[in-house]
């Protein structure tokens, strides 16, 4: 089973609300992530989560908050966001298991569905 | 220079045909690499590793090349759901990271 769960699917939301972002994953694995997708491009990492701790931030604004209550669960808080900031929302997580080099099976990454995101 | 470029394509093929394409990465310290299709307003599915010696995945072949820092794949007897974008990613170290090409669209047609 590879399944990581997201939810909602879709939300709308205007410039002034609190909304929070899901992600669910039951593989044990240890690593999780929040990327931002506009369309036509590729996925933009935003956050990392190793071991239920913090472990990378891409520079994203304050008005996205992650938060990793244990390690299966994985939120995104929004807050005051930006027109600019609708796109899709995706949560991937990946085993991060000490391998042997150039195994790329060692930890390769599975993405949720994805949240869609409409900011008026 | 991007750290991974693809062509965008579009490749559009028949049914039952042959189609490749490449990604060239710029770092050659690079580690793992991966090709995953994602459709139209889905999320990315991961569709294969790609292994040093090559691998394939029944109608899907993917080849490493070292050397020229490029991964290739190819799908044979192309099926109509084989239409989506092929996302070429590479992680460049070891440290949760991967780059991602732009994608390259494949549209098959009956």
């Amino acid at each position: 089973d590879t399944e990581v769960t997201q939810t909602p699917k879709h939300l709308v939301m205007g410039m002034t609300n609190k909304k929070s972002l899901k992600c669910e994953q039951h593989m044990g694995h240890r690593a999780m992530y929040w990327y931002k997708q506009k369309a036509k491009k590729p996925p933009e990492l935003m956050f990392v989560y190793s071991y239920e701790k913090l472990s990378i931030n891409e520079s994203v604004p304050s008005r996205f908050s992650p938060e990793c209550p244990n390690s299966s669960l994985l939120n995104l808080h929004l807050h005051a966001l930006q027109p600019e900031d609708s796109a899709l929302y995706l949560c991937a997580s990946s085993p991060r298991t000490l391998g042997l080099a150039g195994d790329a099976s060692t930890d390769t990454q599975y993405f949720g569905p994805g949240t869609r995101l409409t900011v008026l | 220079r991007k750290e991974v470029e693809q062509d965008p394509g579009p490749f559009n093929v028949p049914e039952g045909a042959t189609v490749a394409f490449n990604c060239t990465y710029s770092n050659s310290a690079s580690q793992s690499f991966f090709w995953y299709r994602q459709d139209c307003r889905k999320e990315p599915k991961l569709l294969m590793s790609v292994y040093s010696s090559g691998n394939e995945d029944g109608r899907f072949t993917a080849q490493l090349n070292r050397a020229s820092q490029y991964i290739s794949l190819l799908i044979r007897d192309s099926k109509l759901s084989d239409s989506a974008t092929y996302l070429c990613v590479v992680e460049p170290s070891n440290d949760y990271k991967l780059s991602f090409g732009a994608g390259t669209t494949v549209t098959v047609r009956a």
